[in-house]
């Protein structure tokens, strides 16, 4: 089975401070990770994805993740927050073979202070 | 190209009523998937179809719940009986060519189903 864990349902950072999104995940098998991003009233939109190729990815927007397996992490940063970086922020996961749907964590709300 | 589209994009019903919700996906893709998220079950899995395959159900809540695709594109999620705690967003998705689930899914913007 595979789950996602997001620690921290609300984030405040300032303007041009890192930004931390945490999120662990188990799974039985190798995992494809994913983060998507909403913003207000849109769909969800794609970040990044680990699928085994390097282990350091890095998306749209500045974001980046790292996968570490030894602590099953895949935690979502970028250097300097901007304040069109306000919104909500889902990790996900699925398995390597066999079922294809994404297990979402419960996601993390992102608000950049001015 | 469009993306994935939804209709409608908001909708209001009595409890007990039928509801039929449409996902149009990206043309050319293979794979297409419902999710419901809802303030108390954040992002759920509800339905998956790949090509011709028989669809993957396991994420239906309920007997209530059936989804159809006709011709390998379009698909429609219908409830019946709506309850109030079927009120949630639903979203629709689409991926290209399965090859072994790292393929990205593209997300419409969702219908909002309000059960009174």
């Amino acid at each position: 089975a595979q789950s996602v864990t997001q620690l921290g349902s609300h984030v405040s950072v300032s303007e041009g401070a890192l930004v931390l999104l945490r999120c662990n995940y188990s799974s039985s098998v190798p995992p494809y990770l994913f983060w998507y991003v909403q913003y207000p009233n849109q769909g969800l939109q794609l970040l990044l994805k680990y699928t085994s190729a390097a282990t350091l990815v890095k998306g749209i927007n500045g974001f980046e993740a790292e996968f570490k397996k030894s602590e099953t992490s895949f935690h979502l940063t970028k250097p300097s927050a901007h304040m069109s970086d306000a919104a909500e922020y889902f990790c996900a996961v699925t398995q390597r073979a066999g079922a294809n749907n994404l297990f979402f964590g419960t996601g993390t709300r992102l608000t950049v202070i001015p | 190209g469009a993306g994935v589209s939804q209709s409608p994009s908001n909708k209001v019903t009595e409890k007990g009523k039928d509801v039929e919700l449409r996902c149009d996906p990206i043309s050319g893709h293979t794979a297409l998937y419902w999710y419901r998220q809802s303030l108390g079950q954040g992002l759920e899995f509800l339905i998956y179809f790949q090509g011709n395959s028989a669809p993957d159900k396991s994420g239906l809540p309920s007997d209530r719940f059936s989804a159809e695709r006709t011709g390998g594109s379009v698909s429609t999620l219908t409830i019946q009986r709506t309850q109030q705690e079927d009120s949630a967003v639903y979203l629709c998705a689409s991926s290209p060519l399965d090859r072994g689930s790292g393929e990205t899914q593209y997300f419409g913007p969702g219908t909002r189903l309000l059960v009174l």
